[in-house]
């Protein structure tokens, strides 16, 4: 992997289900991985920052886990909630350019009541 | 809201111009970003500053240049623009590690006729 590719593009859910999405990132070099939560004219909003392999993170209903080793991180959302729709991006850093981000384009949310 | 402040929020100006984007970081944080997110694009690191110092640099073009001023606010000045660079353009802050959350402000939109 050479680039930060999240999966899938789009996902519509029904309000209660449980959600699940993948970021896939270079494995060498690695820095820190970066989950954000965009909402439609908003600004991107922090979630959760790992760095080290095997991390897991927790907010309220939201989750991620790390695998530095093989490159990829997963994101859960336990009981959607029609709240949750959003785009949800991770961000890489790693690589020769040690300040740099480089963010994924994306898993659309679309939660229906 | 994250605490960093972006002027203006829109911008509309004709091909060839040179405008500047302004940002103001969150109390106590050193380290500013700049992001640009274009209609086919996801969000493009542009160039990281510290403490007055630039740090990082993504691709950005000749034409656009940045500072960070001894307050540690922080200016983007995008010259001789071209119809292409229309885009949100993100300001972000944070302590000043990779592994540091970003906190993003709400934006500046550009639109060049």
């Amino acid at each position: 992997i050479l680039n930060v590719e999240q999966s899938p593009q789009s996902l519509h859910v029904q309000e209660g289900d449980s959600t699940n999405f993948t970021c896939s990132f270079p494995s060498s070099n690695f820095y820190a991985l970066h989950w954000y939560r965009w909402e439609t004219a908003k600004s991107p909003e922090a979630l959760f920052v790992m760095t080290l392999n095997g991390d897991e993170k927790k907010k309220g209903r939201i989750s991620a886990t790390l695998n530095t080793k093989e490159g990829y991180s997963y994101l859960y959302i336990k009981g959607s909630q029609p709240e949750d729709s959003a785009t949800y991006l991770c961000a890489h850093a790693g690589g020769t350019s040690y300040g740099k981000l480089t963010f994924g384009q994306g898993t659309i949310l679309t939660v229906h009541p | 809201d994250s605490g960093v402040t972006q002027t203006p929020k829109h911008l509309i100006t004709a091909t060839g111009q040179r405008v500047t984007l302004r940002c103001s970081p969150r109390s106590g944080d050193l380290s500013v970003y700049w992001y640009q997110q274009s209609l086919d694009q996801g969000l493009q690191f542009l160039i990281q500053y510290y403490n007055g110092e630039e740090r990082a640099k993504g691709n950005i073009l000749e034409r656009f240049s940045a500072q960070q001023f001894p307050d540690l606010h922080s200016e983007l000045n995008l010259s001789s623009l071209e119809l292409g660079d229309s885009a949100l353009y993100f300001c972000a802050s944070s302590v000043g590690r990779v592994e540091d959350t970003q906190y993003f402000g709400p934006g500046t939109r550009l639109t060049v006729l």
